[in-house]
C-alpha cells in the first residue's frame, strides 16, 4: 500500500532563515505529488505539484520553491522565511481517485 | 482552474441534530471527493462520487452527487461530538491539479 512520510511535525524558524521540508512516498512509482498550505480551520491552498522527476508546477507566486530530485521525493524550500509563511504544510500523493496525505508540518515563523 | 464553493463555512450544532453541507462549482466535476480533517492531521478520505445522481452512505453520513455533476452534498444524521472536524470537498482537474474547497468547520456540542 502507498504511504507518505513528511517531517518534521513542527518547526519554529526565525524570519530570514532558510526552510527545507521533505516528503517521501513508498509503495508506488511515478506518483503525482502535491504541496499544500493551510491556515487554521480553513481549506487547502495548492502551492506546487509535480507529475515526475524535475517537473514542478507552481500555483501561487510566493517566497517558496519546490524540487523533485527523485521519483519518490518532493521538497519544499525557502531561502528566506517571512512571517506570512507560517502555516500548516501538507504533502499529498495522488491515488486512483483520491489523495493521500502526510501528517503535515506546523511551521511557525517568529 | 475549477473553483469549489463550500457552504456553510462554519456550523455549530447540538448533538443529535441533522446537518447538510454543500459543495458547488460552475464546472462539471469528473469526480468529487469528500474529506474530513482533524486539527494537526492531514485530511482523510470519506468518499469519492463519480456518477451524476449517485448517492453513497457511510453510516450516518449520506453523500449525494448532483445529476449534472456540478454540485454535491454531505448530510449527517444525528450528529455526534465525534463528527466535529473540517469537512472538505475536492476534485482533480484535467491537468492533474487537486483543488479543494475552503471547507466547512463543524462543531457538534454535547
Amino acid at each position: 500500500s502507498q504511504t507518505i512520510h513528511q517531517w518534521p511535525a513542527t518547526l519554529v524558524q526565525p524570519v530570514g532563515s532558510p526552510l527545507s521540508l521533505e516528503c517521501t512516498v513508498e509503495g508506488t512509482s511515478n506518483p503525482n505529488l502535491y504541496w499544500y498550505r493551510q491556515a487554521a480551520g480553513r481549506g487547502l491552498q495548492l502551492l506546487f505539484y509535480s507529475v515526475g522527476i524535475g517537473q514542478i508546477s507552481s500555483e501561487v507566486p510566493q517566497n517558496l520553491s519546490a524540487s523533485r530530485p527523485q521519483d519518490r521525493q518532493f521538497i519544499l524550500s525557502s531561502k528566506k522565511l517571512l512571517l506570512s509563511d507560517s502555516g500548516f504544510y501538507l504533502c499529498a500523493l495522488r491515488g486512483n481517485t483520491e489523495a493521500f496525505f502526510g501528517q503535515g508540518t506546523r511551521l511557525t515563523v517568529v | 482552474t475549477q473553483l469549489l464553493e463550500q457552504s456553510p463555512q462554519f456550523l455549530s450544532i447540538q448533538e443529535g441534530e441533522n446537518l447538510t453541507v454543500y459543495c458547488n462549482s460552475s464546472s462539471v466535476f469528473s469526480s468529487l471527493q469528500w474529506y474530513r480533517q482533524e486539527p494537526g492531521e492531514g485530511p482523510v478520505l470519506l468518499v469519492t462520487v463519480v456518477t451524476g445522481g449517485e448517492v453513497k452512505k457511510l453510516k450516518r453520513l449520506t453523500f449525494q452527487f448532483g445529476d449534472a455533476r456540478k454540485d454535491s452534498s454531505l448530510h449527517i444524521t444525528a450528529a455526534q461530538p465525534g463528527d466535529t472536524g473540517l469537512y472538505l470537498c475536492a476534485s482533480f482537474g484535467s491537468n492533474y491539479k487537486l483543488t479543494f474547497g475552503k471547507g466547512t468547520l463543524l462543531t457538534v456540542n454535547p
